[in-house]
Formats: structure tokens, C-alpha cells, sequence
């Protein structure tokens, strides 16, 4: 029951793009920032990008982060097989007073 | 270094209750809340709810009201989440996180997870 919907899955060559996208609405993305995190199996999420477009310290400018009314993307460039995780978008929503996440996407390298 | 070390590994029959633990250390514990996400199996991230380090204030995602309740003990910077009312679909891994204070869906730090087992 998440209230930010991405796509289950997206796929690259190594070295290529990828951009992942997290649609909302008025109550959440629309009004709030957007954090996503990078989550490898067996491992604590990692914050990779924050207030929409910030990187923290350490993270590289492959990962990129923006917003637009109610929909954000994340885009990964120079794909590396280590990259290979599932990927979730995350903000404030205000009508239900909770945080919410993407429904979380798998990003594979062919 | 900020770090957030969780209680091990639990299995537990359905209608019992779990208590997890978050112990941090590396920042002032009250200066921030701490947030309980899980993941269960195939599932993605859910948010259960916060609390507030300095004053004890909660907020619950609706799912779970009635049903968890989150504290801490700053004596020992210690952060606790206790869910009743086992059922089979709360085998997760537990995660508390450290909200920024300025974004309350910004977790910069994790703890390393905590897998809670129901079955009978």
C-alpha cells in the first residue's frame, strides 16, 4: 500500500544510464522533499540523495536526483555491476502524517 | 562515527510480542528522533512510526496503532520498538534509522537490521 509508485524493474549495460522514476501526488512529493535510498540484500539502506537533489559526503555524482510537481527520478550514470540493487524513493506525506516509499525498483546490469 | 546497533535475531509464535533495541552512540541522543522501518520477505520498505529522543513523543503509521509502541531510554541511548499481537505476515527485518531534523524522510543513518521470525 505505498503511496509512491515506481517501476518494478530497469535495466542497463554496464556504463550506460538508467533513470528511475517516483510518481505522487499533492500531499506528498508535490509538497515535501524526496530522498532515495540504495538497498543491497542482506545490508541497511543507503541515503543517496536527499532534499530532492542533494548528495551526501561519499556518494558520487553518478547518482543524480530531481523533482517536478509530483513526480521525482533518480538517474545513475556509468552503471557499474555493483550498482545492481533495489532503489527506493521516500518523503514526508502530509495527509497521512507518515512517511512513505516507493514501491522500489530492482536495477539490473545486463 | 554515528552508529545505531540493533538486538539480534528473534523467533517468535504467533500472539506473542517482540521488543527490538536500537543503541546509539556517536551523536547526542536527544538531539534527534528515531524512526522504525521493516521488510518483509519480497516486500519493500515500510514506515512504522517515530519517536522523539528528547521528549518521548510518537507517531504511528495508521497500520500499526493499538499495536506497537516505541521508546527510549536515554540514559543509555537506547531506542525500543515492541510489536504485540505477532501474526505470520510480521516476518521482517526490522530497521531503526535516525531522521534528520530537518527532513523527517531523510535517514542518514541505519541500524544493521534486526530479522523477526513468527511461525508456530
Amino acid at each position: 500500500q505505498s503511496v509512491l509508485t515506481q517501476p518494478p524493474s530497469v535495466s542497463a549495460a554496464p556504463g550506460r544510464k538508467v533513470t528511475i522514476s517516483c510518481s505522487g501526488s499533492s500531499s506528498n512529493i508535490g509538497n515535501n522533499f524526496v530522498s532515495w535510498y540504495q538497498h543491497l540484500p542482506g545490508t541497511a539502506p543507503k541515503l543517496l540523495i536527499y532534499d530532492n537533489s542533494k548528495r551526501p559526503s561519499g556518494i558520487p555524482d553518478r547518482f543524480s536526483g530531481s523533482k517536478s510537481g509530483t513526480s521525482a527520478t533518480l538517474g545513475i550514470t556509468g552503471l557499474q555491476t555493483g550498482d545492481e540493487a533495489d532503489y527506493y524513493c521516500g518523503t514526508w506525506d502530509s495527509s497521512l502524517s507518515a512517511v512513505g516509499f516507493g514501491t522500489g525498483t530492482k536495477v539490473t546490469v545486463l | 562515527q554515528v552508529q545505531l546497533v540493533q538486538s539480534g535475531a528473534e523467533v517468535k509464535k504467533p500472539g506473542a510480542s517482540v521488543k527490538v533495541s536500537c543503541k546509539a552512540s556517536g551523536y547526542t541522543f536527544t538531539n534527534y528522533g528515531v524512526t522504525w522501518v521493516r521488510q518483509a520477505p519480497g516486500q519493500g520498505l515500510e514506515w512504522m512510526g517515530w519517536i522523539s529522543a528528547y521528549n518521548g513523543n510518537t507517531n504511528y503509521a495508521q497500520k500499526f496503532q493499538g499495536r506497537v509502541t516505541m521508546t527510549t531510554d536515554t540514559s543509555t541511548s537506547t531506542a525500543y520498538m515492541e510489536l504485540r499481537s505477532l501474526r505470520s505476515d510480521d516476518t521482517a527485518v526490522y530497521y531503526c534509522a535516525r531522521p534528520s531534523v530537518a527532513d523527517r524522510s531523510r535517514f542518514d543513518y541505519w541500524g544493521q537490521g534486526t530479522l523477526v521470525t513468527v511461525s508456530s
